[in-house]
């Protein structure tokens, strides 16, 4: 899997727009961008993936760059619950052995402030 | 509601009394995981199973087996745990498509200490 980094930290005001980077330089091109949270010692919980385009459901936008480098997880409207370990991960999305396995690294800790 | 059980949620137990953790899946899904969690590593995969009767092994396997008889359970055992095996315990399901992988979901955990 491509390695990803991430800003250990961020702080973001509760109403406002959380924008988590990610950089994936050595990300190939049947790798998929997925992102996942994970609130204090629960499950992780999926959020958004993507390929090339920019993608949206109802937790979040994912901005991928034109040249897949780098993407952003965008919260539009934080809320205290928001408060979490963001993880960018990439990895293929094809059905080989072992593709399914989740390499999380130490991710984004994201506090929203009130 | 989709969803993936474990079961315990919390347990303390003693070195080498055998325990197993319950993991189960309600959305018909073919691959199962198990992963642990410890502090500065991260989340490790510890066995996965691409379907019932197919099992394999992941990063982190010593001290611990599991089993697939039937598509939503796959139960962790850890037949002599000892006080290393301490943490937090993930199962999880895929979600799989057409040759492709999709989300995963997420059991709640289980935190074991072994003393």
């Amino acid at each position: 899997d491509a390695k990803t980094t991430q800003p250990p930290s961020m702080d973001c005001a509760e109403g406002r727009a959380a924008n988590l980077p990610c950089n994936h330089s050595t990300i190939s091109g049947n790798e998929y961008v997925y992102w996942y949270r994970q609130i204090h010692s629960q499950g992780p919980q999926y959020i958004i993936h993507g390929l090339k385009n920019n993608e949206t459901n109802e937790m979040a936008s994912l901005i991928i760059t034109e040249d897949r480098k780098s993407s952003t997880l965008i919260l539009p409207h934080a809320t205290l619950r928001d408060t979490a370990v963001y993880y960018c991960i990439v990895r293929p999305r094809t059905l080989i052995q072992g593709a399914q396995k989740l390499v999380f690294g130490q991710g984004t800790r994201l506090t929203i402030n009130p | 509601e989709a969803q993936v059980t474990q079961n315990p949620r919390y347990l303390i137990t003693v070195t080498g009394k055998k325990l197993t953790v319950t993991c189960s899946q309600n959305m018909n899904h073919e691959y199962m995981s198990w992963y642990r969690q410890d502090p500065g590593l991260g989340l490790r995969q510890i066995y996965y199973s691409m379907n019932v009767e197919v099992t394999d092994k992941g990063d982190v396997p010593e001290g611990y087996k599991v089993s697939r008889k039937e598509k939503r359970n796959f139960p962790l055992i850890l037949e002599s745990p000892s006080p290393n095996q301490t943490s937090l315990y993930f199962c999880a399901s895929v979600k799989t498509s057409q040759g492709g992988l999709y989300e995963q979901y997420f059991g709640p955990g289980t935190r074991l200490t072994v003393t």
